[in-house]
């Protein structure tokens, strides 16, 4: 198993551009998180799934941000339009049911600059 | 709100020293508590939760409710151990979803 899959790997757009963001959970896992991590901030959740149905969003820094799940293997967080900001490392992770939401399995993560 | 801390960003001992990473919570319902590493170029990964009490890698933690810490120690450190450790809490957030918080995380060098 590849484990969590994201795209791209890096990313570099300039202010006012739209990103979009890609992930593949683990296949069979039942719940899908959205982070962000900053040297300021730290790892920040953003919004998580559970059977693609959004549970919890109120980590979603604005309207700009968007997170879509539209079946059990795929995920996109979409930044439109994107500020210099939010430039960060992003991290899906997945984790399967039955072990609530700590037993989290983390993607590589896509680095984004915004210049 | 939950909120973790984890009071050193960095930490440099020597390989065969103890080691311990601090971590102190706060959240007014029953914590979990997690320790999550991350090695160099690797993901990061569950090192172990408080609830199975188990040592992973020779590291333990305790959860101490009196003082609120959830402190990582290893009684001999090794050079593998470098990385960057994160202290998590699960618990439930007022709109009554369970959230894991993470900790700004503690760059642990081992040296040689």
């Amino acid at each position: 198993d590849a484990g969590v899959i994201q795209s791209p790997r890096h990313e570099v757009t300039e202010m006012g551009q739209e990103v979009t963001l890609r992930c593949k959970p683990i296949s069979g896992h039942d719940y899908l998180f959205w982070y962000r991590q900053t040297m300021m901030r730290g790892l920040e959740l953003l919004i998580y799934f559970n059977n693609n149905v959004p549970i919890d969003d109120s980590g979603m820094p604005e309207d700009r941000f968007s997170a879509k799940m539209p079946n059990a293997s795929f995920s996109t967080l979409k930044i439109q339009p994107s500020e210099p900001r939010d430039s960060a490392v992003y991290f899906c992770a997945s984790s399967p049911s039955g072990r609530g939401i700590y037993e989290q399995y983390f993607g590589p993560g896509t680095r984004l600059t915004v210049t | 709100a939950q909120r973790v801390t984890q009071p050193e960003k960095l930490l440099s001992v020597f390989k065969g020293a103890p080691v311990e990473l601090k971590c102190n919570y706060s959240y007014s319902g029953s914590p979990e508590l997690f320790w999550y590493v991350q090695y160099s170029r690797q993901r990061l990964q569950l090192l172990l939760r408080h609830i199975s009490r188990e040592s992973i890698k020779g590291f333990t933690a305790d959860l101490n409710k009196g003082e609120t810490s959830f402190h990582l120690k290893k009684p001999f450190a090794q050079e593998e151990d470098s990385a960057m450790y994160y202290c998590a809490l699960s618990g439930l957030t007022q709109g009554g979803s369970e959230k894991l918080v993470f900790g700004k995380g503690t760059k642990l060098t081992v040296n040689p």
